[in-house]
């Protein structure tokens, strides 16, 4: 089945730097590539997703590249504001009927 | 977006006894619904697919007799959790899918004292 590491674990950055966080799968027929943020005892929120015949997509700050060949994608959060402090778990599925499988995720903290 | 509906919120519960926890899609009708537990400090963990209709599938290491799930309907999962103990004590979340977008439900806190 598939599986998904994501790295780093923690992210410690001045506000107004960029952050990354990088994540790789391992089952090359997944072809939806989600970012979610969570807030503690929250359900995770949708912040930007990428599906598999896209090379990159932004929304304001945030984009998402995806590498198929590599089997990496990752996301880059610009300008970063403390509120943009949280939990962020990519994830991957194959098909419209399975689950996502999610990385470990990234804690987040941006100091002003 | 699709909306899931999932109760109670939080739980807590006697060692021994059990604990049903219900998902419903309110605006869509979900054939499959996935269950998630999630430690603190760690990541969503696939528990069990859901199917309407049918058995559930189990990931790995996880006791299907001890986390009943049941798919009656379209709308509706629910997700019992027998003989609790306190090591079961977690965050369960359910999801469903409107292609390609997950939804999640809001989460129930179950603590097992």
């Amino acid at each position: 089945g598939e599986n998904v590491e994501q790295h780093p674990s923690t992210l410690s950055v001045q506000e107004g730097d960029s952050a990354v966080i990088k994540c790789t799968y391992s089952d090359s027929a997944s072809n939806y590539f989600p970012w979610y943020k969570q807030e503690l005892g929250k359900r995770p929120q949708l912040i930007i997703d990428i599906r598999s015949n896209v090379g990159e997509k932004k929304d304001q700050r945030i984009a998402v590249t995806l590498n198929k060949t590599a089997k990496h994608f990752s996301l880059h959060i610009t300008e970063t504001q403390p509120e943009d402090s949280a939990v962020y778990f990519c994830a991957a599925s194959n098909q419209a009927g399975t689950a996502l499988i999610f990385g470990k995720g990234t804690t987040l903290s941006v100091s002003s | 977006g699709a909306v899931v509906s999932q109760h109670p919120s939080w739980v807590i519960c006697k060692s021994g006894t059990s604990v049903k926890i219900e998902c419903r899609s309110l605006d869509f009708q979900a054939t499959t619904m996935f269950w998630y537990r999630q430690f603190p400090k760690q990541s969503l963990m696939l528990m069990a697919t859901s199917n309407e209709g049918s058995k559930a599938t189990y990931e790995q290491g996880v006791e299907k007799d001890k986390f009943l799930i049941n798919h009656a309907s379209l709308t509706l999962s629910t997700l019992t959790v027998t003989s609790a103990h306190p090591e079961d004590s977690s965050f369960y979340i359910c999801s469903a899918r409107v292609y390609p977008e997950a939804f999640f439900g809001q989460g129930t806190r179950l603590t097992v004292v």
